[in-house]
């Protein structure tokens, strides 16, 4: 089945480190890819998506670019910095109905 | 706020209570999604719900769970007879009508359930 499988947290980095966060899927047919941010006590925000392979979603200094070849959409900032910790999740949308979510990598960036 | 509203942020219910979570999705949004976050895990889809009809009810559980989205007013979901195991997160999100897949669901903040 349909699935997204990201980097197991926590990351802990410093303060203006370079970011990498991997997320590979599966799916059958052609999905529109996200990464959504989660920070603490609050709901999901959408941070960037690619809805086609070659496809790169920017936002906020972060990128990832949607790989079709190695089914891969991982999720980079050149300078962290600690306004930046929270969960990241990787999320495909394939029809109508549902996104399936990676299962979130917690990120702290010390001073 | 124009966002995804949900109410309330917090709940708390004894073993055996119903628990009633309501989502008001963003103004033109007549797609509304639920989903659900166990602590320290993934959100899981449960429920996808346009005016009045259910369109993909997948990830419900099949006893106790049940969701509506009437023609007026919020989305509902109701857990009956609640037990600690419904202790969770519970988001809302929604999405325009239209060529859904490349529409990114905008979430609520979601509502904490506490089961003592």
């Amino acid at each position: 089945g349909d699935s997204v499988t990201q980097m197991e947290g926590p990351v802990t980095l410093s303060e203006e480190a370079f970011l990498t966060i991997n997320c590979t899927y599966t799916a059958t047919g052609y999905p529109s890819l996200f990464w959504y941010v989660q920070y603490p006590g609050e709901g999901l925000q959408l941070l960037l998506k690619a809805t086609k392979a070659d496809d790169k979603g920017s936002n906020k200094g972060f990128e990832a670019t949607y790989r079709k070849e190695t089914t891969s959409f991982h999720l980079e900032k050149g300078s962290v910095q600690v306004s930046d910790s929270a969960v990241y999740f990787c999320a495909l949308n394939l029809r109508a109905s549902k996104i399936i979510f990676g299962s979130g990598t917690r990120l702290s960036i010390r001073p | 706020n124009a966002g995804v509203m949900q109410n309330p942020r917090h709940l708390v219910r004894r073993r055996g209570q119903e628990a009633r979570l309501r989502c008001s999705p963003m103004k033109g949004h007549s797609h509304v999604y639920w989903y659900r976050q166990l602590p320290e895990e993934g959100l899981k889809f449960m429920v996808y719900l346009q005016k009045e009809n259910i369109i993909d009810e997948s990830g419900m559980p099949k006893e106790r769970f049940s969701a509506e989205f009437p023609k007026e007013g919020p989305s509902i979901l109701r857990i009956q007879q609640v037990v600690r195991g419904d202790s969770a997160a519970y988001f809302c999100a929604s999405s325009p009508a239209g060529r859904i897949s490349n529409q990114p669901q905008h979430f609520g903040d979601g509502t904490r359930l506490s089961i003592l």
